[in-house]
């Protein structure tokens, strides 16, 4: 089955850039997810990326997925305290309707 | 974006009782739904797909049992935790993807239920 791997702890001063990674085992994964949870909360999806694509940009969020080596990584530019959160990186499979597998997470600590 | 609710989004029950847990989707038609659980400081793992009008598929190791499914309609699928233990005590947290947006396999998460069974 699908593995997820991520760094569980990233702390970065306010302003700066964070950049979360993620390796996945599964190559037929058609859509990449990335998505943020705050404390006892649920799961708020952040963006997502296709396979056939290598970056994808929106506003502060860019995706780079490196296929060949099945590497996602998420950059969050001008961080802000409100980023602070758990991130999780969540392949997909390539039917329809399959469920996510999740990394552990990828907690985010921001410091101002 | 599509909104999934659950209910009750915090519940306390004695042990050995049962809980009821709704997952709707509000503004969309969902065939298939996704129930997870979370650990504290964990991940979320998948406990079972829930199909609307049919048996729900179950991932290894959980109790089809214990932990009831049923997709009765398009919008609304409910998961029962029966007989309920301490070890239990969870976040369980559904997902539901809406087939309507054309090309993209994006999911939904509701919420989530938090589970505390004493």
């Amino acid at each position: 089955g699908e593995d997820v791997e991520q760094s569980l702890f990233l702390s970065v001063r306010e302003g700066d850039s964070s950049v979360i990674n993620c390796t996945y085992t599964d190559s037929s994964s058609t859509y990449l997810y990335w998505y943020k949870q705050e404390p006892g909360a649920g799961l708020q999806l952040l963006t997502y990326i296709f396979s056939n694509m290598d970056m994808k940009q929106d506003q502060r969020l860019t995706v780079l997925l490196n296929k060949k080596d099945k590497h996602l990584s998420l950059r969050i530019a001008d961080t802000q305290t409100g980023d602070s959160a758990i991130y999780f990186c969540a392949p997909q499979g390539k039917q329809a309707g399959t469920a996510l597998i999740f990394g552990k997470g990828t907690t985010l600590s921001v410091s101002s | 974006g599509a909104v999934v609710s659950q209910h009750p989004s915090w519940v306390i029950c004695k042990s050995g009782t049962s809980v009821k847990i709704e997952c709707r989707s509000l503004d969309f038609q969902a065939t298939t739904m996704f129930w997870y659980r979370q650990f504290p400081k964990q991940s979320l793992m998948l406990m079972a797909t829930s199909n609307e009008g049919s048996k729900a598929t179950y991932e290894q190791g959980v109790e089809k049992d214990k932990f009831l499914i049923n997709h009765a309609s398009l919008t609304l699928s409910t998961l029962t935790v029966t007989s309920a233990h301490p070890e239990d005590s969870s976040f369980y947290i559904c997902s539901a993807r809406d087939p309507g947006t054309s090309g993209s396999y994006e999911q939904y998460f509701g919420p989530g239920t938090r589970l505390t069974v004493t």
